[in-house]
């Protein structure tokens, strides 16, 4: 069955730079591209970008265009979103979810992680 | 981007009762060429990632009961519950695909 498994819970200071990882497993890993959304504590949900773990190419949404970075390691179906410059507005938990669509991008998301809390305090 | 609003943002039925959630865009999600709209809901449970319930404004996922309707086109959007459980309690939210990904607010569906 398709699994999407994140990184534990993190707290960052101010100014730092945070890795969160999705490792996938279940289905063809290169097949679909993955998404990250994030959801402030009490918030509604907030698209960030895709990565195709094909070709490695990204889309990120432009408020967090210079600040994040998806990358992805194929040989052990992980994603990876790296986010810098934290402010406490980042505080947030981080998903990753799974495109619909095989070897493209329609845009909404079948599978998704159990989510990652990143904490931005001093 | 495109601004996606849901009405009610909160919303409380009897169990058994119909619930209805809107959600409107603020330009069309209708891709003319193929007539579909590129709309999906998803139902979130407390410390749960969104599930997703409905995608091309009405296609119910496979596993969802028949109990859960989307219907619109367009700007205009609605999710139906027809009949409450108890199970249904959740927030609900909507999302845009057509011009990358924009959700509404969500709205919190109760027991009365």
């Amino acid at each position: 069955q398709v699994q999407l498994v994140q990184s534990g819970a993190d707290v960052k200071k101010p100014g730092a730079s945070v890795k969160v990882s999705c490792k996938a497993s279940g289905y063809t890993f290169t097949g679909h591209y993955m998404h990250w959304v994030r959801q402030a504590p009490g918030q509604g949900l907030e698209w960030m970008g895709w990565i195709d773990p094909r070709s490695g190419g990204t889309n990120y949404a432009q408020k967090f265009q210079g600040r994040v970075t998806m990358t992805r390691d194929t040989s052990v179906s992980t994603a990876y979103m790296e986010l810098s410059r934290l402010t406490s507005d980042d505080t947030a938990v981080y998903y990753c979810a799974r495109d619909v669509l095989v070897y493209g991008e329609v845009g909404y998301f079948d599978y998704w992680g159990q989510g990652t809390l990143v904490t931005v305090s001093s | 981007d495109i601004v996606m609003t849901q009405s009610p943002d909160s919303l409380a039925v009897s169990l058994g009762e119909r619930a209805t959630i809107n959600c409107k865009s603020s330009q069309s999600v209708l891709y003319t060429s193929n007539n579909k709209s590129y709309l999906a809901w998803y139902q979130q449970k407390p410390g749960q990632p969104p599930k997703l319930l409905i995608s091309w404004a009405s296609t119910r996922e496979s596993g969802v009961p028949d109990r859960f309707s989307g219907s619109g086109s367009g700007t205009d959007f609605t999710l139906t519950i027809s009949s409450l459980q108890a199970e249904d309690v959740a927030v609900y939210y909507c999302q845009q695909y057509y011009s990358t990904q924009t959700f509404g607010q969500g709205t919190k569906l109760e027991i009365k």
